[in-house]
């Protein structure tokens, strides 16, 4: 199975700073149709994921545009530019590529 | 309003059987690939199985194939876990998804719990 390891685990940012969330893949996300399927999840506490972005950097609508993906091949970044007490949560990167999917381990955001 | 609605959990022996369901709303659900999808208590996400939108084609991850079967109903748009054998290690929240596209989840439902009775 595709290993996602996401850093940092825990990330305790303040009001208006920005923070970043690594996800990498054990192997190559890029499919045999050139896209690279992985997307980022929000998991705000006592809730279902959400999504927030699909192939590493298509916005959902709804979701604030602070909110960043980027990267390809093994190597992804998510992105909050200017955190807000509602950001708080677990985000978890997802790989669509392979099959099982596979989700990384999260990383907990919070507020310092 | 795309929904998603799971029930069917509850308290389980260790060794015994469950259903859960999933009832989808404000789509067509016989034109979507399904998904299950489980969370420990306190835990990350993980990946548990998948049909095609015909329900032709299924897939399981290793830690369930065999003792776990997904099925799904289109005429009443409903999809289903039939979980068996269950053990400590299958005590989660479980969720469905849809799949819009190929490798992409994007509306999960409220999650059902399944927890081990003493």
């Amino acid at each position: 199975d595709v290993v996602m390891t996401q850093s940092p685990l825990s990330l305790p940012v303040t009001l208006g700073q920005s923070a970043s969330i690594s996800c990498r893949s054990s192997e190559s996300l890029v499919y045999s149709d050139g896209n690279t399927y992985l997307n980022w999840f929000q998991q705000r506490p006592g809730q279902s994921p959400r999504r927030l972005i699909y192939k590493v950097s298509n916005r959902d609508s709804g979701v604030p545009d602070r909110f960043s993906g980027s990267g390809s091949g093994t190597d992804f970044t998510l992105k909050i530019s200017s955190v807000e007490a509602e950001d708080v949560g677990v985000y978890y990167c997802m790989q669509g590529t392979y099959w099982p999917r596979t989700f990384g381990q999260g990383t907990k955001v919070e507020i310092k | 309003e795309v929904q998603l609605v799971e029930s069917g959990g509850g308290l389980v022996q260790p060794g015994g059987s469950l259903r859960l369901s999933c009832v989808a709303s404000g789509f067509t659900f016989s034109s979507y690939t399904m998904h299950w999808i489980r969370q420990a208590p306190g835990k990350g996400l993980e990946y548990v199985s998948a049909i095609s939108s015909s329900g032709d084609r299924t897939y399981y991850v290793n830690s369930v194939r065999g003792r776990f079967t997904i099925s799904r109903d289109n005429s009443k748009n409903t999809l289903f876990l039939q979980m068996g054998s269950l053990t400590a290690e299958d005590m989660a929240v479980y969720y469905c998804a849809r799949e819009p596209a190929f490798g992409d989840l994007d509306y999960w439902g409220q999650g059902t719990l399944v927890t081990a009775s003493s």
